[in-house]
């Protein structure tokens, strides 16, 4: 069955750029919209946006002046970069398989998310 | 942006039915989703499209969504589904999806 892993650095400092990877495992990353969600401590979850695999994205728009979604089909991978990060930025980060059900997104398989704490 | 309103906390007693709710401005025309998530672990998807289960979610599972109000229905609460459950639509007006804030039950 499909796996997902997020990978990335644990500690970013202020003003500079988060990245992960999350790699896709025991599927094609072809033809499905991926997913990053992230979730601050002791708090709920917050959608951060989705890409296709032909790169077609959609963002938070909350989030949207500092987010950039891509995909590395060859290396069945997909990233976020995440620019400017404060201390609010900090939280778990999940990926996400999306699947469309009865013309609706909903994210079916979720990665075991990473920390990231913006600090200096 | 859409809204959506979970209580906070539910509690209920081992056996009983467990009901969470999801408010949102004429929900029923959507597509409700329901996340599962134990201390520590990533969610898992319970509930999709209102009522469906995924392969392995047991029964005892099942959803509803009319009006401004769905509802997640745990029946023959375990001790085992003591989680937080998030409720998630896809906002077609702005391209983007929705949780809603979440609500942690408790298996007395």
């Amino acid at each position: 069955q499909v796996q997902l892993q997020e990978s990335g650095p644990g500690l970013v400092k202020p003003s500079e750029t988060l990245s992960l990877t999350c790699t896709v495992s025991g599927g094609s990353i072809s033809s499905y919209y991926w997913s990053w969600i992230r979730q601050p401590a002791g708090k709920g979850l917050e959608w951060i946006g989705r890409i296709y695999t032909s790169g077609s994205t959609n963002y938070n728009p909350s989030l949207k002046s500092r987010v950039t979604m891509s995909v590395d089909t060859s290396k069945n991978q997909f990233s976020l970069k995440l620019s400017s990060v404060t201390a609010a930025d900090t939280a778990v980060y999940y990926c996400a398989r999306v699947v469309v059900v009865a013309a609706t997104p909903v994210m079916d398989v979720w990665g075991q998310g990473t920390t990231v704490t913006v600090s200096s | 942006s859409y809204v959506l309103t979970q209580p906070p906390s539910v509690s209920v007693a081992p056996g009983q039915t467990a009901r969470i709710t999801c408010g949102g401005n004429n929900i029923g025309s959507k597509s409700v989703h329901w996340y599962q998530q134990k201390p520590g672990q990533a969610p898992v998807l319970v509930v999709y499209d209102d009522s469906d289960r995924p392969s392995g979610i047991p029964e005892r599972f099942s959803g509803s969504n009319s009006g401004n109000t769905a509802t997640l229905t745990i029946s023959r609460v375990e001790a085992g589904d003591e989680a937080d459950y998030y409720c998630q639509v896809w906002d077609s007006s702005s391209d983007q999806g929705v949780f809603g804030g979440g609500t942690k039950l408790t298996v007395l």
